[in-house]
């Protein structure tokens, strides 16, 4: 079965400093990753996904992640954060032979941006 | 107008009642799915349905049942709530590409807190 892991519960960092969220996944077979994020007192919005080819996606609001076949991982970077950015955020992994998208996801980790 | 809407947004009821969560999509899409959310444990798949008369159990479906009553309108009903089911419920759509790569689009969720 597949697995995904957040190593970070919480990272804070201050405002335009980089920084890095971590996911780990766990499968056998090929995947499909995925972050989402998630505003205060929202529902969750897709930030990026790897299907195949470049390892390296970018996404919207700056950020991009990087697949890692040999270490299963798929980080989560943005070389300089807003303030705006304090959100939680998600991985998340789907079985592409399964025919359609069934989500398994991360314990989220909350980035806190600070002035 | 939001694409996916919940209601209610917030609902206190307590042990033992019978409580529906409501949802509705404009974006035209086939597939539509329940999550709950835990702090701790991220979001599980609760039922999912790939249309009107196709609906499907999920990782977490003891407890829940749910009704699609048209291809905009997916309902989640606790028939006897109990106090573990206090969470953030949210309702996602994705269109039907046939692919694990459609993206899923969420709605802003349901706080229910079963006393």
């Amino acid at each position: 079965a597949q697995s995904v892991t957040q190593l970070d519960s919480q990272v804070p960092v201050f405002e335009e400093a980089p920084v890095e969220l971590r996911c780990n996944y766990s499968s056998s077979v090929s995947v499909y990753l995925f972050w989402y994020v998630q505003y205060p007192n929202q529902g969750l919005q897709l930030l990026l996904k790897y299907l195949s080819g470049s390892t390296l996606v970018k996404g919207i609001n700056g950020f991009e992640a990087e697949f890692n076949k040999s270490q299963t991982s798929f980080h989560l970077r943005k070389p300089s954060v807003h303030i705006s950015d304090t959100a939680e955020y998600f991985c998340a992994v789907s079985d592409p032979n399964t025919g359609f998208q069934k989500l398994v996801f991360g314990t989220g980790t909350r980035l806190l941006v600070s002035p | 107008d939001a694409d996916v809407t919940q209601t209610p947004r917030n609902r206190i009821t307590k042990t033992g009642k019978r409580i529906m969560l409501e949802c509705s999509q404009t974006k035209g899409h086939d597939r539509m799915y329940w999550y709950r959310q835990d702090p701790g444990l991220g979001l599980r798949l609760i039922y999912y349905s790939f249309d009107v008369k196709d609906i499907n159990k999920g990782e977490i479906s003891d407890g829940y049942s749910v009704s699609r009553q048209a291809q905009a309108k997916f309902s989640l009903s606790l028939e006897s709530a109990i106090p573990n089911q206090t969470a953030l419920y949210f309702c996602a759509t994705s269109d039907m590409t046939g692919l694990a790569t459609d993206t899923q689009y969420f709605g802003p969720g349901t706080r229910l807190t079963v006393l």
